[in-house]
């Protein structure tokens, strides 16, 4: 079967770094997106990887290693605002997308 | 601006009833897919479709139905609502295959069946 893997629930401090988890088996892969979502809204496009390594877009950076099945979302600086949850979903061998459960984010002063 | 709606974003019902909720994106993507999120399972692709008068089942596609009979509109229809079928629905829509893959989500319909 096919599975994406993240943490339910993390808690960080404003102005710290915090790095999301993301670990995935599917049938063939063709990239990984990073979504965020606040409660009660609807999902927002943050990162998308398809080639190993880092991309890095203003406080936010996303990892792949596609040998791993393994990517993370690093948030810096971190602010209240980034209270969110926080999707990793997987284009799979025939386009599909893959949904993990998210991980809730919590910042605290 | 890349912009897709949902008809309403809080709707009550009762079991039994039948019911229909709207979408449409104004970026002529070809694409659209119906997905229901509930707390501790992500989102579940319910339905999708990837041309006009042309729809795929996803994962969960049991007690519901779809129509597309314009590009820029996908609606799902619950059939007879359920009390289980309380979820947030969330509609969303990407350009064609092999390009980015990115899909763009409308605000989302919370619905309650009672």
């Amino acid at each position: 079967g096919q599975n994406i893997d993240q943490p339910t629930e993390m808690t960080a401090t404003e102005g710290a770094i915090v790095q999301i988890n993301c670990t995935y088996q599917t049938s063939g892969f063709n990239g990984l997106f990073w979504y965020q979502q606040h409660a009660g809204e609807a999902p927002t496009f943050l990162s998308y990887n398809v080639l190993d390594g880092l991309e890095e877009k203003g406080r936010f950076s996303s990892f792949l290693s596609r040998s791993k099945g393994y990517s993370y979302l690093l948030l810096k600086e971190l602010q209240m605002k980034d209270s969110a949850s926080y999707l990793c979903a997987v284009i799979d061998s025939n386009y599909q997308l893959i949904w993990g459960a998210g991980t809730k984010l919590i910042i605290k002063p | 601006d890349v912009k897709v709606t949902q008809s309403s974003r809080y709707l009550v019902k009762r079991t039994g009833e039948k019911v229909f909720l709207e979408c449409v994106q104004d970026m002529d993507h070809e694409n659209m897919f119906w997905y229901r999120q509930d707390p501790g399972l992500g989102l579940r692709l319910i339905y999708f479709s990837y041309d006009v008068k042309m729809k795929e089942k996803g994962d969960i596609p049991e007690g519901y139905s779809v129509s597309r009979e314009k590009k820029e509109r996908f609606s799902l229809i619950l059939e007879s609502a359920s009390t289980n079928q309380t979820s947030m629905y969330l509609c969303a829509s990407s350009p064609l295959q092999g390009q980015s893959n990115e899909q763009f989500f409308g605000p989302g319909t919370r619905l309650t069946v009672l």
